[in-house]
């Protein structure tokens, strides 16, 4: 099957610091790919849709200044938290549509566990 | 909001049972899929069902889909203690492309 993956795989940082996540589609290409953000025993909420080539459709209630997502390429697209608060710290996690399939089946990446002191 | 919604959230078995998880969702659908998440971990796909599919079967999981409820019911046959995860279920957010979306879950044990 079709391999996401992620990195870093957690990083804690100090407030007010910026933090990159990446996540890239191993072998094959995605034109859309998905941002969710998970904390402890609650369910994936999406935070923005990412289109290669275009700005981020983000969820309403998501800042976009604060989450940039950069999706320049068909494999990679990244998450950049911009002046974390411990409030951001959480599990990030994206997902990729294989665009040669034909039912919307999605790839998830392992995640980012996020921890901001 | 939330278009799936697990039940139980959480379920706790012997090993060699079956465990029986439900969905249920609000608006039409395309298809529905069930995921799965380890601790700390990604999703892994685990089936999709079409909405003009009844069952479908995959291993030891079986998967039915009742349009007419809007529910459907993922069952992991004779489970063991590796099936220890969180299950969810997905819908496709009507209007547009299609874009998952997912309920709480439901935390299964499976004791040894």
């Amino acid at each position: 099957g079709a391999v996401v993956s992620q990195h870093p795989s957690w990083v804690i940082c100090k407030s007010g610091t910026s933090v990159k996540i990446e996540c890239r589609s191993l072998d094959f290409q995605a034109t859309t790919m998905f941002w969710y953000r998970q904390f402890p025993k609650q369910s994936l909420m999406l935070m923005a849709t990412s289109n290669e080539g275009s700005k981020a459709t983000y969820e309403q209630g998501v800042e976009k200044d604060k989450f940039l997502i950069n999706h320049a390429s068909l494999t990679l697209s990244t998450l950049t938290v911009t002046s974390a608060h411990p409030e951001d710290s959480s599990f990030y996690i994206c997902s990729a549509r294989d665009t040669r399939r034909s039912y919307n089946e999605q790839f998830f990446g392992p995640g980012t566990r996020l921890t901001v002191l | 909001s939330q278009q799936g919604e697990e039940d139980p959230q959480a379920l706790s078995i012997q090993e060699g049972e079956n465990a029986t998880m439900n969905c249920s969702y609000k608006t039409s659908i395309n298809n529905l899929q069930w995921y799965r998440q380890n601790s700390g971990r990604g999703l892994v796909h685990l089936i999709l069902i079409r909405s003009n599919e009844r069952e479908k079967h995959s291993g030891r999981l079986r998967v039915t889909l009742d349009t007419s409820k809007k529910s459907s019911s993922l069952l992991i046959t004779a489970s063991r203690a590796a099936d220890t995860a969180s299950y969810f279920c997905a819908t496709g957010r009507t209007g547009g492309s299609y874009i998952p979306t997912f309920g709480r879950g439901t935390s299964l044990i499976v004791h040894p």
